[in-house]
């Protein structure tokens, strides 16, 4: 079965540090990615997307995503985190068969 | 755009009792599904559905229906409720994407627990 791995469970890091998350899936034929955050009392939404194209995507908030086939990654990044990035995190995979497969998620924390 | 409702936003249940989720969207998205967040845990699909009148089952499915007789409206029915269905449910919608599903689209929620 297809399945989405995420690293982290909980992420603490002080304002202005440099995010990283990492996704792994599990699948090797065509896949859509996605990153999904959720913020405190809120629906889920998305943060970024990948289809096709450049393996390098930008998305809301200033984060970015990177696609590596060979490693089956698509890992989260930001440079500088702020205090309202303060929310769980989730990579997604769609594949084929019409089904969408979440990670766990990441609950980040960001210190002032 | 109301984009994706879910109703009710708060639901409490008694072991056994039924009910119906709603859920309705209108930006005429052909794929919608449902999922339940729990922690620790992601979200796990239920069933999804690619169209009107065609449906098919997730990743847990068991203790659930849906049926989806328009574009616009996907209801889950919990057929008899068990203390492990306490969860949030959420429905999602979105357009389809080359070989799979795009940008899915949430709706807010609905918090269940049953006693």
């Amino acid at each position: 079965a297809q399945s989405v791995s995420q690293h982290n469970h909980h992420v603490i890091l002080s304002e202005a540090a440099s995010l990283e998350l990492g996704c792994n899936y599990s699948y090797g034929g065509t896949v859509n990615l996605f990153w999904y955050v959720q913020y405190p009392g809120q629906h889920l939404q998305l943060l970024l997307k990948y289809f096709s194209g450049d393996p390098l995507v930008k998305g809301i908030k200033g984060f970015e995503a990177e696609f590596i086939k060979s490693k089956f990654s698509f890992n989260l990044r930001k440079p500088s985190v702020q205090w309202s990035d303060t929310a769980e995190y989730f990579c997604a995979a769609a594949y084929n068969d019409y089904k969408l497969s979440f990670g766990a998620g990441t609950t980040v924390t960001v210190r002032a | 755009n109301a984009g994706v409702t879910q109703t009710p936003k708060f639901q409490v249940l008694k072991t056994g009792q039924s009910m119906t989720l709603q859920c309705a969207q209108d930006m005429n998205h052909e794929y919608m599904s449902w999922y339940r967040q729990d922690p620790g845990m992601g979200l796990r699909l239920i069933h999804y559905s690619v169209g009107a009148g065609i449906t098919d089952q997730g990743e847990v499915p068991n203790g659930y229906n849906v049926s989806r007789s328009t574009t616009e409206d996907f209801p889950l029915r919990l057929l008899s409720a068990a203390p492990s269905q306490t969860s949030v449910y959420f429905c999602a919608s979105s357009y389809s994407a080359g070989s799979g599903i795009g940008e899915q689209f949430f709706g807010p929620g609905t918090r269940l627990t049953v006693l």
